[in-house]
């Protein structure tokens, strides 16, 4: 599977975008990039995902780079519901199909 | 509703006291996973399914045992609980396989403390 890179933690104002950046740069061509984020020991929820172009769904947008190396998640408006773990993931195909690794996540906080 | 359901949700048990926590979907999915959270080292997959009878190894199979005798169910089976095995485990199910832009659907997790 790809690696990823993500910051260990950030801070967003309540009610501002919140911009989550993913570093993927060993991606392959035929890899997704998913987005799930983890509220206190809760179970992972399901943000958004891409191939190639940008996404958007009603929860988020995915932005990812023209050469796929990296992408940016995106909270438009930014609630106090949103603190949580954010996980970036690129998905392997090859031999193991159906591993899925986690990295560390992006700690996000939103305050008031 | 769709949702995957785990039980028992809190467990503790002592050192080789063998246990089982299971896993179920309502959602007619074919992939399930099984995962362990420990803290500083986020999530790491123990046992996935691909189908009915297809199991194979994650990242972290070590001192676990899994089954798929049917579409909905996916039990992880722990024939000799450790201490290292404390852990929040979660399971998870997707329609296909997660490479293929499926979601997965996670449980609520189940915390188990061995002693």
């Amino acid at each position: 599977d790809a690696k990823t890179t993500q910051p260990t933690s950030m801070d967003c104002a309540e009610g501002r975008a919140a911009n989550l950046p993913c570093n993927h740069s060993t991606i392959s061509g035929n890899e997704y990039v998913y987005w799930y984020r983890q509220i206190h020991s809760q179970g992972p929820q399901y943000i958004i995902h891409g191939l190639k172009n940008n996404e958007t769904n009603e929860m988020a947008s995915l932005i990812i780079t023209e050469d796929r190396k990296s992408s940016t998640l995106i909270l438009p408006h930014a609630t106090l519901r949103d603190t949580a773990v954010y996980y970036c993931i690129v998905n392997a195909g090859g031999t193991s199909y159906g591993k899925l690794t986690f990295g560390q996540g992006t700690i996000l906080t939103v305050h008031p | 509703e769709a949702q995957v359901t785990q039980n028992p949700r809190y467990l503790i048990t002592v050192t080789g006291k063998k246990l089982t926590v299971t896993c179920s979907q309502n959602m007619n999915h074919e992939y399930m996973s099984w995962y362990r959270q420990d803290p500083g080292l986020g999530l790491r997959q123990i046992y996935y399914s691909m189908n009915v009878e297809v199991t194979d190894k994650g990242d972290v199979p070590e001192g676990y045992k899994v089954s798929r005798k049917e579409k909905r169910n996916f039990p992880l089976i722990l024939e000799s609980p450790s201490p290292n095995q404390t852990s929040l485990y979660f399971c998870a199910s997707s329609v296909g396989q997660p490479h293929s832009g499926d979601t997965q659907y996670f449980g609520p997790g189940t915390r188990l403390t061995v002693l």
